[in-house]
């Protein structure tokens, strides 16, 4: 079955500065990439997504790449601010196994 | 936007009772929904998806005697923990698959804090 690895676990940043977390996954059938923050003892919020056939996906501050020959996914958060502060999960899915794959995790802290 | 609504958001019981827990889509249809137990500082575990009309697929691991989940309607799922011990205290959170309506994606409930005396 599908195995998501994430890295680091945990990254503290100064505010402004950038943010990059990455994401390899197993399965080469996976096909939809999203990305979810969630602040503590909260539902985890869908912040960007990725498919397959795309490479890379911008929406303000935030921006994911996938790279599918290497079977890996980024998050880069730019400008960050002290509200970007929480745990934020990358997942994999694909049709065929109809089920999301989470990673471990990683601890964001935006220092003032 | 798709909502998801999940309850209880808290629930306190003592050992040996069951506890159930719901989880609705308020403005489209679910044909699959998804269960998940969330452990302190860990990542989201699924448990089980659960399909409108058939019976649960669960993971390796997880007891489908204790972890009863039933999906009745395209817009309705329950999980029940029975016989809930210590150990089951844990944060539960259900997803919805919105594909029946094509809206792509995945929607949380608000989750539910289980916590057994």
């Amino acid at each position: 079955g599908e195995n998501v690895e994430q890295h680091p676990s945990t990254l503290s940043v100064q505010e402004g500065d950038s943010a990059v977390i990455k994401c390899t996954y197993s399965d080469s059938a996976s096909n939809y990439f999203p990305w979810y923050k969630q602040e503590l003892g909260k539902r985890p919020q869908l912040i960007i997504d990725i498919r397959s056939n795309v490479g890379e996906k911008k929406d303000q501050r935030i921006a994911v790449t996938l790279n599918k020959t290497a079977k890996h996914f980024s998050l880069h958060i730019t400008e960050t601010q002290p509200e970007d502060s929480a745990v934020y999960f990358c997942a994999a899915f694909n049709n065929y196994g109809q089920n999301f794959v989470f990673g471990p995790g990683t601890r964001l802290s935006v220092l003032p | 936007g798709a909502v998801v609504s999940q309850h209880p958001s808290r629930v306190i019981c003592k050992s040996g009772t069951s506890v159930k827990i719901e989880c609705r889509s308020l403005d489209f249809q679910a044909t699959t929904m998804f269960w998940y137990r969330q452990f302190p500082k860990q990542s989201l575990m699924l448990m089980a998806t659960s399909n409108e009309g058939s019976k649960a697929t669960y993971e390796q691991g997880v007891e489908k005697d204790k972890f009863l989940i039933n999906h009745a309607s395209l817009t309705l799922s329950t999980l029940t923990v029975t016989s809930a011990h210590p150990e089951d205290s844990s944060f539960y959170i259900c997803s919805a698959d919105q594909t029946r309506d094509r809206l792509y994606g995945y929607t949380f409930g608000s989750g539910t804090r289980l916590t057994v005396v």
